[in-house]
């Protein structure tokens, strides 16, 4: 089955920058988008078609892609985006598939 | 504002079907581009898609569940509804509903409800 492949994982200090990647073969051909998830709380769109940020998303969060791989970049992070990050795209028959998740925490 | 609202049994014994119910409040449920869907999360992993539904009866299933599950709407009620059957402890699990785009060939889920845990357990 599809899998879009995420790090479990990603550590910063207050003020650094968070980049999260997500990797799988389709990503040049469908776009991914990212959700931020808090701790019994539902998940949040933070980026749209691999780069597009909702309105009400603070501006230190960005989205690229390049080749098979898309990264969600968070710059000067702060404490309250210590959070669980999803991707989710499509395979190529249109299935939605979601990431396996990346844990952020700010050190 | 648009608000989406989970409802149904907290616990549900192995072999039945699990059955909830989104209320959609703040807007239409009519709306072109506009799908309807069902995502879950077991307990301390991650997110899984379930289906989609559009109000004219256009339905999306994830394959990995497609023969268990049924995906309805009713648009007089501006509600759309989950039933899964056949469940096991493997479908222990928060479930969420939630407004999806359709733009540029991709599903993306813009508003989310709660999230309502539903435990099979006997």
């Amino acid at each position: 089955s599809y899998e879009l492949t995420q790090p479990p994982s990603v550590s910063v200090s207050p003020g650094q920058t968070a980049r999260i990647t997500c990797s799988a073969d389709a990503l040049p051909k469908q776009f991914a988008y990212w959700y931020q998830q808090k701790p019994g709380q539902a998940p949040v769109m933070v980026i749209y078609k691999d780069s597009e940020r909702p309105s009400g998303i603070p501006e230190r969060f960005s989205g690229s892609s390049s080749g098979t791989t898309v990264t969600l970049t968070i710059s000067g992070v702060q404490a309250e985006d210590e959070a669980d990050y999803y991707c989710q795209s499509a395979d190529s028959s249109g299935t939605v598939v979601f990431g396996g998740g990346t844990k952020l925490t700010v050190l | 504002q648009l608000q989406l609202q989970e409802s149904g049994p907290g616990l549900v014994k192995p072999s039945e079907t699990l059955s909830l119910t989104c209320t959609v409040s703040g807007g239409s449920i009519n709306r072109d581009r506009y799908y309807w869907g069902w995502i879950r999360q077991p307990p301390g992993k991650g997110l899984e898609w379930i289906g989609n539904i559009y109000y004219s009866g256009s339905i999306y299933y994830n394959p990995s569940h497609k023969s268990r599950v049924t995906i309805s709407v009713d648009t007089s009620r501006t509600q759309f509804s989950l039933k899964l059957s056949s469940v096991t402890a493997a479908d222990t699990a928060v479930y969420y509903c939630a407004r999806v785009t359709y733009d540029s060939g991709s599903f993306l889920f813009d508003y989310w409800g709660q999230g309502t845990l539903v435990t099979v357990s006997s």
